[in-house]
């Protein structure tokens, strides 16, 4: 069936580091792939998407590009901060599905 | 426009009791998710409704149960609580059935269920 494997966590950085997150997922045909980020205390908020092969979504200097030759879908940001610390979930829909399939999520530290 | 609301923020229940909790979506919306992340897991997704109408349910016993309004707003009922029911429950909502697949879903800030 379809789903998604995200790298274990905790992830510790320092500020300023470079981040990646591993996402890779199973799917048949083109599912649509999300990254949500979950602070604190907090529910879910969408942090990008791409529906696409080669698509790349982009937000908050967060960025992830579909890649359907690798099936996976990367979290990067070229510069964390403090304030990024929250645990992150790589997610899919597959093709014509109603139900997000998401993974374990990934809790990310910064530290300054 | 308002985002996904939950109600209540906090519960406290015992034992064997019952707790209900309450969503509204996103205006306009017409599909509510309801999802349990226990502590230090990841999401577990519970029941599915759309147009009034329970579409799937995950693997979850009986007691947990729900309903969705002719508005559109959804409850959450477990009934016979047990200590492993404390949680953060999740809502979101998503255009619906008449909706595009890559329609996103739009979570709310979850209700924080604390069974004694």
């Amino acid at each position: 069936g379809d789903s998604v494997t995200q790298m274990e966590g905790p992830v510790t950085l320092s500020e300023e580091a470079f981040l990646t997150i591993n996402c890779t997922y199973t799917a048949t045909g083109y599912p649509s792939l999300f990254w949500y980020v979950q602070y604190p205390g907090e529910g879910l908020q969408l942090l990008l998407k791409a529906t696409k092969a080669d698509d790349k979504g982009s937000n908050k200097g967060f960025e992830a590009t579909y890649r359907k030759e690798t099936t996976s879908f990367h979290l990067e940001k070229g510069s964390v901060q403090v304030s990024d610390s929250a645990v992150y979930f790589c997610a899919l829909r597959p093709t014509g599905g109603f139900k997000t399939i998401f993974g374990a999520g990934t809790r990310l530290f910064v530290k300054a | 426009e308002a985002g996904v609301t939950q109600s209540p923020t906090h519960l406290i229940k015992t034992r064997g009791q019952q707790a209900t909790l309450r969503c509204s979506p996103i205006s306009g919306h017409t599909s509510v998710y309801w999802y349990q992340q226990a502590l230090g897991l990841g999401l577990q997704f519970l029941l599915w409704y759309d147009e009034g109408e329970e579409r799937n349910r995950g693997n979850f016993p009986p007691r947990f149960s729900g309903r969705q309004f002719p508005n559109y707003s959804s409850e959450l009922n477990v009934n016979a609580l047990e200590l492993e029911d404390s949680a953060l429950y999740l809502c979101a909502s998503r255009a619906g059935l008449g909706g595009s697949s890559t329609d996103t879903q739009y979570f709310g800030p979850g209700t924080r269920l604390t069974v004694l």
